[in-house]
């Protein structure tokens, strides 16, 4: 069966901190694609990243960096440096090629605090 | 381009009152779908569909009913709304239908309380 879990709920920082935001999935199939998004507080959904199976390299934009590892079923999102503007709730989500669906995780809520 | 729009963005009915929550795409986008949001329970699927005249259930579809006669909209219907629909109704759409993990775009999303 698909699951994700993101263990931690809620994590507060101080600004200029880096910060870890942990995914752990669960899928039988060897074809898959991993999701990060972030909600801010003002409820829109926004794409932060895609990962396919095969592709275990990790990825770094700016600020933000993903550790795919797929020996641990693990798709980290580290931020560097957190801003107050990183205050949002963040969702990884998993989908199995074929399956037309998302399964997503149950957020974690990142508050970064000045 | 607009990308996805929603409307309305909030909406309270009382139990037992049917309405249709709108979704639209600006993108040509083949796949569409509708998720809610609960508090602690991420997005779960309620339907979906990968073109004009073709849905499919998903996670969550009781008391919801969707259709798809274009390419740009994709409204759900809720047929009589329970306090249980309370919840934030997003709408995502996504180039492919062949290729189904291609990233999805949403929209804002539509707040609803049945009270």
């Amino acid at each position: 069966a698909q699951k994700v879990t993101q263990a931690q709920t809620e994590i507060s920082v101080v600004e200029k901190e880096d910060v870890t935001l942990d995914c752990v999935y669960e899928t039988r199939d060897t074809t898959y694609y991993l999701f990060w998004y972030k909600q801010p507080p003002s409820g829109e959904l926004v794409f932060l990243i895609r990962r396919n199976s095969f592709d275990e390299q990790n990825e770094i934009s700016g600020r933000y960096s993903w550790n795919f590892q797929k020996s641990t079923s693990s798709f980290n999102f580290t931020i560097t440096a957190s801003q107050v503007v990183d205050s949002a709730v963040y969702f990884c989500a998993l989908s199995e090629a074929g399956t037309y669906k998302y399964i997503f995780g149950t957020g974690t809520r990142l508050k970064v605090l000045a | 381009n607009a990308g996805v729009t929603q409307t309305p963005k909030f909406q309270v009915l009382k139990t037992g009152q049917s309405m249709t929550l709108q979704c639209a795409q600006d993108m040509n986008h083949e796949y569409m779908s509708w998720y809610r949001q609960d508090p602690g329970m991420g997005l779960r699927l309620i339907h979906y569909s990968v073109g004009a005249g073709i849905t499919d259930q998903g996670e969550v579809p009781n008391g919801y009913n969707v259709s798809r006669s274009t390419t740009e909209d994709f409204p759900l219907r809720l047929l009589s709304a329970a306090p249980s629909q309370t919840s934030v109704y997003f709408c995502a759409s996504s180039y492919s239908n062949t290729v189904s993990t291609d990233t999805q775009y949403f929209g804002p999303g539509t707040r609803l309380t049945v009270l």
